[in-house]
């Protein structure tokens, strides 16, 4: 079963905005993950952010988990067209090793 | 580092036969394998997970008999689509994690099955 619920499902910005996605889940985690996957290819692993962090950084991206709310925000800052993407969130209730459950994804479309 | 290839990259085949997926990674070991279907403008679904040397564990639903998984060395996982049909058309992603380390996922490039 999913886990993690993104939102907006679509999303489409010029570039140069900025970009924020959200990932609401149901069950306790040990830490969440961001993947990005272009068309047609496999996922690239984004940042993890593990239970006990609220807040992360990785270049231009930066996300925030906040446990209360189950919940995480994943923001791309200065999008660039090769930032078009799907982004799913991913939880993992034991290590980051653990198997993962990923959300349903957002589609994200950066206009040049 | 911890790059992982998935072969094919598509596959075209007739309904009743069976189709192999290779998934090795390149530059490390993995104990553990992973093995996602992935339907169209979805999410992934982890249909099971491969351990080197032992059973692998699939997920509820997902039939063994029809999604054979073997996981004989530390680099390569297949799975195995038995008697593939139609239904069975989806794109299948594995991913690996170097052995006895707790980092993320990778992730192979996918394999885009059409059974016609």
């Amino acid at each position: 079963s999913q886990q993690g619920e993104e939102d907006p499902q679509a999303l489409s910005i010029q570039e140069g905005e900025n970009a924020t996605m959200n990932c609401s889940y149901k069950t306790s985690i040990n830490n969440l993950q961001w993947y990005r996957q272009n068309s047609g290819r496999g996922l690239v692993h984004l940042i993890l952010i593990r239970s006990n962090e609220r807040e992360k950084h990785s270049g231009r991206l930066r996300v925030t988990l906040d446990t209360s709310k189950k919940s995480s925000s994943l923001l791309i800052t200065a999008s660039r067209a090769a930032d078009t993407a799907s982004y799913f969130c991913a939880t993992a209730t034991t290590g980051a090793n653990s198997k993962l459950t990923f959300g349903k994804g957002i589609t994200l479309s950066v206009r040049p | 580092g911890a790059v992982v290839s998935q072969h094919p990259s598509r596959v075209i085949c007739k309904s009743g036969t069976s189709v192999k997926i290779e998934c090795r990674s390149l530059d490390f070991q993995a104990t553990t394998m992973f093995w996602y279907r992935q339907f169209p403008k979805q999410s992934l679904m982890l249909m099971a997970t491969s351990n080197e040397g032992s059973k692998a564990t699939y997920e509820q639903g997902v039939e063994k008999d029809k999604f054979l998984i073997n996981h004989a060395s530390l680099t390569l996982s297949t799975l195995t689509v038995t008697s593939a049909h139609p239904e069975d058309s989806s794109f299948y992603i594995c991913s690996a994690i170097p052995g006895n380390s707790n980092q993320p996922q990778h992730f192979g490039d996918g394999t885009r099955l059409s059974i016609l």
